[in-house]
């Protein structure tokens, strides 16, 4: 019954290694994201989907690449992991695109708290 | 670029006694703004949204306040209970298809 889940849940690994985070929601959404909460506690979107097709892009480096094979799904594979990688990365979705006149609340996963050695 | 200022000291008080939280931005009004909690360990869930045609938005033990002169917008928990604590994130609009959110202000309800 979980609405967005990502899997796996703690991901621990070396730096250089290529690793995915899986993230599918059950909500009928159109539209997903990929955020990401810093030691800091700041919660920097990365990526937005609507529909499968990307809508936002924020500055980040060409190593993390988003894939949507269905609007259910949002996966994020990075490249290369470097030690600046480690964070809690969450997946959200909302009903549609966010916009000043239209706006959408988030529904988050649970996170994905990826650490890299 | 708009920025969200939140109370990065955490707030500390008595079972039963009102928690006020504040959200700060600066540059442009955003034409809404929401209320996230995270609980630790969990992804933020949405608690309220208030556009900026809003003065006041409640619902239940909580209320939300929106000044566009002041640039600010309250945050109000009454009657607060030791399960009310987590960090409350404050969301806003950019004037695209995004929101940005504030750092958080972690909440303490003592019993």
């Amino acid at each position: 019954d979980t609405a967005v889940s990502q899997t796996p849940k703690y991901l621990v690994t070396q730096m250089g290694n290529d690793k995915s985070i899986k993230c599918e929601q059950n909500l009928g959404h159109d539209t997903m994201y990929w955020y990401k909460q810093d030691s800091k506690k700041f919660l920097k979107i990365m990526f937005s989907y609507n529909n499968k097709e990307l809508i936002i892009n924020e500055t980040v480096p060409n190593r993390f690449s988003p894939k949507s094979p269905d609007k259910a799904h949002l996966n994020l594979h990075i490249n290369s992991l470097e030690l600046g990688d480690s964070a809690v990365y969450f997946c959200a979705s909302s009903q549609d695109t966010i916009s000043p006149w239209n706006p959408n609340e988030q529904f988050f996963g649970p996170g994905t708290r990826l650490t890299v050695l | 670029s708009q920025k969200i200022e939140q109370n990065s000291e955490a707030l500390n008080i008595q079972e039963g006694k009102t928690a006020t939280l504040t959200c700060n931005y600066t540059n442009y009004s955003p034409a809404y703004l929401q209320w996230y909690r995270q609980d630790p360990g969990r992804g933020p869930v949405f608690l309220l949204l208030i556009r900026e045609n809003e003065k006041e938005k409640r619902k239940e033990r909580l209320k939300v306040t929106f000044d566009t002169t002041l640039k600010q917008s309250l945050f109000h928990i009454t009657a607060s209970q030791p399960a009310d604590s987590a960090t409350y994130l404050c969301a806003l609009d950019t004037g695209g298809f995004k929101t940005i959110f504030g750092a958080g202000t972690r909440l303490f309800v003592k019993a």
